[in-house]
Protein backbone atom coordinates (compact mmCIF):
# COMPACT_ATOMS: atom_id res chain seq x y z
CA UNK A 1 0.00 0.00 0.00
CA UNK A 2 1.13 3.72 -0.04
CA UNK A 3 3.48 4.90 2.11
CA UNK A 4 3.94 8.09 3.71
CA UNK A 5 4.42 10.92 1.34
CA UNK A 6 5.13 14.67 1.86
CA UNK A 7 5.61 17.45 -0.20
CA UNK A 8 7.30 19.58 -1.67
CA UNK A 9 10.42 16.95 -1.35
CA UNK A 10 12.34 20.37 -2.00
CA UNK A 11 12.06 24.15 -1.37
CA UNK A 12 13.92 26.70 -1.22
CA UNK A 13 12.51 29.98 0.19
CA UNK A 14 14.12 33.28 1.22
CA UNK A 15 14.56 34.42 4.50
CA UNK A 16 11.56 36.15 6.42
CA UNK A 17 9.05 34.24 4.51
CA UNK A 18 6.31 32.15 5.35
CA UNK A 19 6.62 27.84 4.37
CA UNK A 20 4.00 25.10 4.63
CA UNK A 21 5.11 21.54 4.80
CA UNK A 22 2.59 18.80 3.88
CA UNK A 23 2.21 15.21 5.17
CA UNK A 24 0.08 12.60 3.77
CA UNK A 25 0.15 9.68 6.20
CA UNK A 26 -0.62 5.92 5.70
CA UNK A 27 -4.78 5.92 5.65
CA UNK A 28 -5.92 4.68 9.24
CA UNK A 29 -2.91 6.16 10.95
CA UNK A 30 -4.11 7.85 14.07
CA UNK A 31 -0.95 9.15 15.35
CA UNK A 32 1.22 11.70 13.49
CA UNK A 33 4.46 12.93 13.87
CA UNK A 34 6.95 15.91 12.60
CA UNK A 35 10.38 15.64 13.11
CA UNK A 36 13.22 17.95 11.81
CA UNK A 37 16.97 16.49 10.89
CA UNK A 38 19.38 19.33 10.73
CA UNK A 39 22.82 18.26 8.61
CA UNK A 40 24.65 15.50 10.08
CA UNK A 41 22.67 15.44 13.09
CA UNK A 42 20.28 13.56 14.84
CA UNK A 43 16.30 13.70 14.41
CA UNK A 44 15.08 16.63 16.63
CA UNK A 45 11.19 15.50 17.76
CA UNK A 46 8.96 18.39 17.09
CA UNK A 47 4.72 17.81 17.10
CA UNK A 48 2.77 14.34 17.58
CA UNK A 49 -0.87 14.40 16.87
CA UNK A 50 -3.40 11.19 18.02
CA UNK A 51 -6.58 10.76 17.15
CA UNK A 52 -8.56 14.21 18.02
CA UNK A 53 -6.50 14.32 21.23
CA UNK A 54 -4.63 17.85 21.84
CA UNK A 55 -1.57 17.46 20.02
CA UNK A 56 1.88 17.45 22.23
CA UNK A 57 3.98 20.70 20.92
CA UNK A 58 6.72 20.04 23.66
CA UNK A 59 9.28 20.16 20.26
CA UNK A 60 8.12 23.17 18.88
CA UNK A 61 11.41 25.40 18.89
CA UNK A 62 9.79 28.84 18.47
CA UNK A 63 6.32 29.96 18.10
CA UNK A 64 7.25 30.63 14.68
CA UNK A 65 6.47 27.18 13.95
CA UNK A 66 2.88 25.68 13.46
CA UNK A 67 1.41 22.40 12.79
CA UNK A 68 -2.62 21.28 12.02
CA UNK A 69 -3.96 18.39 10.98
CA UNK A 70 -7.51 18.29 9.47
CA UNK A 71 -9.72 15.77 9.51
CA UNK A 72 -7.92 13.53 11.51
CA UNK A 73 -5.55 12.45 8.47
CA UNK A 74 -3.33 15.45 6.17
CA UNK A 75 -0.67 17.64 8.75
CA UNK A 76 0.48 20.84 7.52
CA UNK A 77 3.73 21.79 9.43
CA UNK A 78 3.97 25.64 9.11
CA UNK A 79 7.02 28.13 9.42
CA UNK A 80 6.49 31.49 9.73
CA UNK A 81 8.94 34.39 9.63
CA UNK A 82 11.63 31.65 7.97
CA UNK A 83 15.30 32.17 9.33
CA UNK A 84 18.59 30.64 8.05
CA UNK A 85 18.64 28.36 11.03
CA UNK A 86 15.44 26.71 10.02
CA UNK A 87 17.20 25.08 6.70
CA UNK A 88 16.70 20.83 7.56
CA UNK A 89 15.06 18.32 6.35
CA UNK A 90 11.92 18.02 8.20
CA UNK A 91 10.40 14.54 8.82
CA UNK A 92 7.04 13.02 9.10
CA UNK A 93 5.90 9.82 10.24
CA UNK A 94 2.71 7.95 11.27
CA UNK A 95 1.94 4.83 13.01
CA UNK A 96 -1.74 2.81 13.69
CA UNK A 97 -2.04 4.03 17.58
CA UNK A 98 -0.26 5.22 20.52
CA UNK A 99 0.35 1.53 21.33
CA UNK A 100 2.09 0.55 18.25
CA UNK A 101 5.73 -0.19 18.22
CA UNK A 102 6.84 1.45 14.69
CA UNK A 103 6.64 4.65 12.86
CA UNK A 104 6.72 4.75 9.34
CA UNK A 105 8.75 7.96 7.85
CA UNK A 106 7.90 9.84 4.67
CA UNK A 107 10.72 10.59 2.53
CA UNK A 108 10.96 14.05 4.15
CA UNK A 109 10.84 17.63 2.88
CA UNK A 110 14.33 19.39 2.71
CA UNK A 111 14.14 22.99 3.12
CA UNK A 112 16.04 25.40 2.34
CA UNK A 113 16.17 29.03 3.70
CA UNK A 114 18.47 31.64 1.99
CA UNK B 1 13.58 10.33 28.94
CA UNK B 2 15.85 7.87 29.46
CA UNK B 3 19.14 8.90 27.13
CA UNK B 4 20.83 6.44 25.09
CA UNK B 5 24.69 6.79 24.12
CA UNK B 6 26.14 5.08 20.92
CA UNK B 7 29.86 5.39 18.89
CA UNK B 8 29.63 8.22 16.53
CA UNK B 9 30.67 5.69 14.05
CA UNK B 10 31.57 1.91 13.07
CA UNK B 11 33.22 -0.27 10.26
CA UNK B 12 32.36 -4.11 9.49
CA UNK B 13 33.63 -5.71 7.07
CA UNK B 14 31.09 -7.24 4.62
CA UNK B 15 29.71 -10.78 5.51
CA UNK B 16 30.75 -10.29 8.86
CA UNK B 17 28.40 -9.68 11.88
CA UNK B 18 27.87 -6.05 12.79
CA UNK B 19 27.17 -5.14 16.43
CA UNK B 20 26.47 -2.03 17.55
CA UNK B 21 26.51 -0.82 21.29
CA UNK B 22 23.60 1.49 22.99
CA UNK B 23 24.56 2.30 26.43
CA UNK B 24 21.08 3.50 28.32
CA UNK B 25 21.85 3.43 31.59
CA UNK B 26 18.72 5.52 32.69
CA UNK B 27 16.17 3.09 31.45
CA UNK B 28 12.75 3.37 33.31
CA UNK B 29 11.77 -0.02 33.74
CA UNK B 30 8.42 0.51 31.60
CA UNK B 31 11.07 1.74 28.75
CA UNK B 32 11.49 -0.68 25.62
CA UNK B 33 14.43 -0.36 23.58
CA UNK B 34 14.14 0.50 20.13
CA UNK B 35 16.52 0.50 16.71
CA UNK B 36 16.06 2.53 13.56
CA UNK B 37 18.44 2.92 11.01
CA UNK B 38 18.42 5.85 8.41
CA UNK B 39 20.22 4.92 4.71
CA UNK B 40 21.75 7.99 3.36
CA UNK B 41 18.69 10.63 2.01
CA UNK B 42 15.78 8.26 3.21
CA UNK B 43 13.80 8.46 6.26
CA UNK B 44 14.42 6.62 9.19
CA UNK B 45 13.20 2.40 9.12
CA UNK B 46 12.31 0.74 12.17
CA UNK B 47 14.74 -2.67 13.16
CA UNK B 48 13.46 -4.39 15.50
CA UNK B 49 12.59 -3.29 19.64
CA UNK B 50 12.72 -5.35 23.13
CA UNK B 51 11.96 -5.35 26.72
CA UNK B 52 14.13 -7.52 28.64
CA UNK B 53 14.17 -10.65 26.42
CA UNK B 54 16.72 -10.74 23.66
CA UNK B 55 14.75 -10.71 20.25
CA UNK B 56 15.58 -11.53 16.90
CA UNK B 57 13.66 -10.90 13.45
CA UNK B 58 14.49 -11.06 9.81
CA UNK B 59 16.72 -8.02 10.05
CA UNK B 60 18.71 -8.70 13.27
CA UNK B 61 18.99 -10.18 16.82
CA UNK B 62 18.96 -7.46 19.62
CA UNK B 63 20.86 -8.15 22.87
CA UNK B 64 19.56 -6.40 26.11
CA UNK B 65 21.41 -6.99 28.89
CA UNK B 66 19.78 -8.28 32.46
CA UNK B 67 20.37 -5.08 34.41
CA UNK B 68 19.36 -3.31 31.14
CA UNK B 69 21.20 -0.44 31.16
CA UNK B 70 23.09 -1.16 27.86
CA UNK B 71 22.24 -2.97 24.56
CA UNK B 72 23.67 -4.65 21.44
CA UNK B 73 22.00 -4.79 18.20
CA UNK B 74 23.38 -7.34 15.71
CA UNK B 75 23.32 -7.29 11.94
CA UNK B 76 24.54 -11.21 11.19
CA UNK B 77 25.81 -10.79 8.18
CA UNK B 78 26.76 -7.16 6.72
CA UNK B 79 25.91 -6.05 3.60
CA UNK B 80 27.15 -3.05 1.90
CA UNK B 81 23.45 -2.33 1.95
CA UNK B 82 23.45 -1.73 5.37
CA UNK B 83 25.70 0.85 5.67
CA UNK B 84 23.29 3.59 7.54
CA UNK B 85 23.07 5.36 10.51
CA UNK B 86 21.64 3.22 13.33
CA UNK B 87 19.76 5.33 16.24
CA UNK B 88 19.28 3.40 19.37
CA UNK B 89 16.14 4.84 21.26
CA UNK B 90 14.29 4.42 24.46
CA UNK B 91 11.04 4.89 24.43
CA UNK B 92 9.19 7.62 25.96
CA UNK B 93 5.67 6.56 26.93
CA UNK B 94 3.67 9.68 27.08
CA UNK B 95 2.73 10.95 24.31
CA UNK B 96 4.62 7.96 22.25
CA UNK B 97 7.76 10.19 21.29
CA UNK B 98 10.64 9.07 20.04
CA UNK B 99 13.90 10.79 21.05
CA UNK B 100 16.16 10.29 18.70
CA UNK B 101 20.50 10.74 19.33
CA UNK B 102 23.17 11.40 16.28
CA UNK B 103 22.92 7.54 16.24
CA UNK B 104 26.34 5.48 15.11
CA UNK B 105 27.38 5.98 10.93
CA UNK B 106 27.82 2.22 10.17
CA UNK B 107 29.98 1.53 7.28
CA UNK B 108 30.33 -2.18 5.51
CA UNK B 109 33.17 -2.36 3.61
CA UNK B 110 33.76 -4.75 0.97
Amino acid sequence: GAGVSQSPSNKVTEKGKDVELRCDPISGHTALYWYRQSLGQGLEFLIYFQGNSAPDKSGLPSDRFSAERTGGSVSTLTIQRTQQEDSAVYLCASSPGTSYNEQFFGPGTRLTVL
Amino acid sequence: DAKTTQPPSMDCAEGRAANLPCNHSTISGNEYVYWYRQIHSQGPQYIIHGLKNNETNEMASLIITEDRKSSTLILPHATLRDTAVYYCIVRVLSGNQFYFGTGTSLTVIP
